[in-house]
């Protein structure tokens, strides 16, 4: 099946830091979204980005489906930013469910 | 805006009792999804149902775990005896249709001891 590999593991900033976060992929895929996993373990939507580029406030995120990589910006971080952030694809035929990474957890402070 | 539900959202419970988890998801939302996550790790799919059938349910223990979803609305995931390693997050989603974006309720944390 797909491997989807996200890097790095963990990440440690102080606030107002600017980070990237990576998840390489192994085959196509027709969707790909990033969560962020709060303390509480809620999965929060970021981004739905098969390919482009989009923007949401201090985060974005860069999908280049040809090269089966995506990069999620954050941009003058904030403590609340802290969590584990999963980025999770679904392939071209086949399954319909998301194959998510192991995250990485970033922790952010003050 | 309109949000998956989950119930309970926690669960502690002795091994070989039988423990429920219900879902409520996003209204008009056909596809319905349960994931399991183990600490530090990522979902993965436990059971997937398009309105009131099973899509894909090859990574269901079927022998402790059941689900279903009678009236393609609701559902219910079973586990019936439970064992120390079900202890995990588990996590309802729905999307409008496969593939389309999944949104995630805010999950049941069992605890099996």
């Amino acid at each position: 099946g797909i491997q989807v590999e996200q890097s790095p593991p963990d990440l440690i900033l102080q606030e107002g830091a600017n980070s990237t976060l990576r998840c390489n992929f192994s085959d196509s895929v027709n969707n790909l979204q990033w969560f962020h996993q709060n303390p509480w373990g809620q999965l929060i939507n970021l981004f739905y980005i098969p390919s482009g580029t989009k923007q949401n406030g201090r985060l974005s995120a860069t999908t280049v489906a040809t090269e089966r990589y995506s990069l999620l910006y954050i941009s003058s971080s904030q403590t609340t930013d802290s969590g584990v952030y999963f980025c999770a694809v679904i392939t071209q035929g086949g399954s319909e469910k998301l194959v998510f990474g192991k995250g990485t957890k970033l922790t952010v402070n003050p | 805006e309109a949000e998956v539900a989950q119930s309970p959202r926690y669960k502690i419970t002795e091994k070989s009792q039988a423990v429920a988890f219900w879902c409520d998801p996003i209204s008009g939302h056909a596809t319905l999804y349960w994931y399991r996550q183990i600490l530090g790790q990522g979902p993965e799919l436990l059971v997937q149902f398009q309105d009131e059938s099973v899509v894909d349910d090859s990574q269901l223990p079927k022998d402790r775990f059941s689900a279903e979803r009678l009236k393609g609305v609701d559902s219910t995931l079973k586990i019936q005896p439970a064992e120390l390693g079900d202890s995990a997050m588990y996590l309802c989603a729905s999307s409008l249709a496969g593939r389309e974006t999944q949104y995630f309720g805010p999950g049941t944390r069992l605890l099996v001891l």
